[in-house]
């Protein structure tokens, strides 16, 4: 299994580009997240799934979106990007209810600058 | 949200010294768990600690809940370079299936 997945690793996007961020994983896990680390600042979660074609927001989703229409992938879109939005960015899965007990299984992340 | 402070912020130590970082809350958490993250990669989950009072350890980590379940540590005996990065706390709020608060971190470096 290679487990959670992201693509690309790096990415320089300039004030108002687009991209979407890949997530995919293989190990069968319902919920699905995003999250943003900033230096200092932990883990913020900025979008969930529990299942395919549920999602939901998390502590920090303005400026992003998601659409999940398989269990296995997850994609994280920015529409307008802006400085605010340079970070690492996390997905990882879990099965459900598990998150507490088995935690959450994260990819390598997506370092992402905008300039 | 139920915060989750941890202290250190930054630990810089040699290698074969012995180190303590903790992990507190104001609030009552079911279950805790540290999570270690390498630079460039994502965290990775080290233990689970469910009980008030549980010890759990692992090779040179020793984990403890405590007894109120509002805060953990981590004791790491005789440091080595590969124990160096960030070590994260986290716990899931209550009446959440799905959701972790994560703490800020304690960034680890052990020199030679």
């Amino acid at each position: 299994n290679a487990g959670v997945t992201q693509t690309p690793k790096f990415r320089i996007l300039k004030i108002g580009q687009s991209m979407t961020l890949q997530c995919t994983q293989d190990m069968n896990h319902n919920y699905m997240y995003w999250y943003r680390q900033d230096p200092g600042m932990g883990l913020k979660l900025i979008y969930y799934s529990v299942g395919a074609g549920i999602t939901d927001k998390g502590e920090v989703p303005n400026g992003y979106n998601v659409s999940r229409s398989t269990t296995e992938d997850f994609p994280l879109r920015l529409e307008l990007a802006a400085p605010s939005q340079t970070s690492v960015y996390f997905c990882a899965s879990t099965l459900r209810g598990t998150s507490g007990k088995l935690g959450q299984f994260f990819g390598p992340g997506t370092r992402l600058t905008v300039l | 949200t139920q915060l989750l402070e941890q202290s250190p912020q930054f630990l810089s130590i040699q290698e074969g010294e012995n180190l303590t970082v903790y992990c507190n809350s104001s609030s009552v958490f079911s279950s805790l768990q540290w999570y270690r993250q390498e630079p460039g990669e994502g965290p990775v989950l080290l233990v689970t600690v469910v009980t008030g009072g549980e010890v759990k350890k692992l090779k040179r980590l020793t984990f403890q809940f405590g007894d109120a379940r509002k805060d953990s540590s981590l004791h790491i005996t005789a440091a080595q370079p590969g124990d160096t990065g960030l070590y994260l706390c986290a716990g899931p709020p209550p009446n959440s299936g799905y959701a972790l608060n994560f703490g800020k971190g304690t960034s680890l470096l052990v020199t030679p």
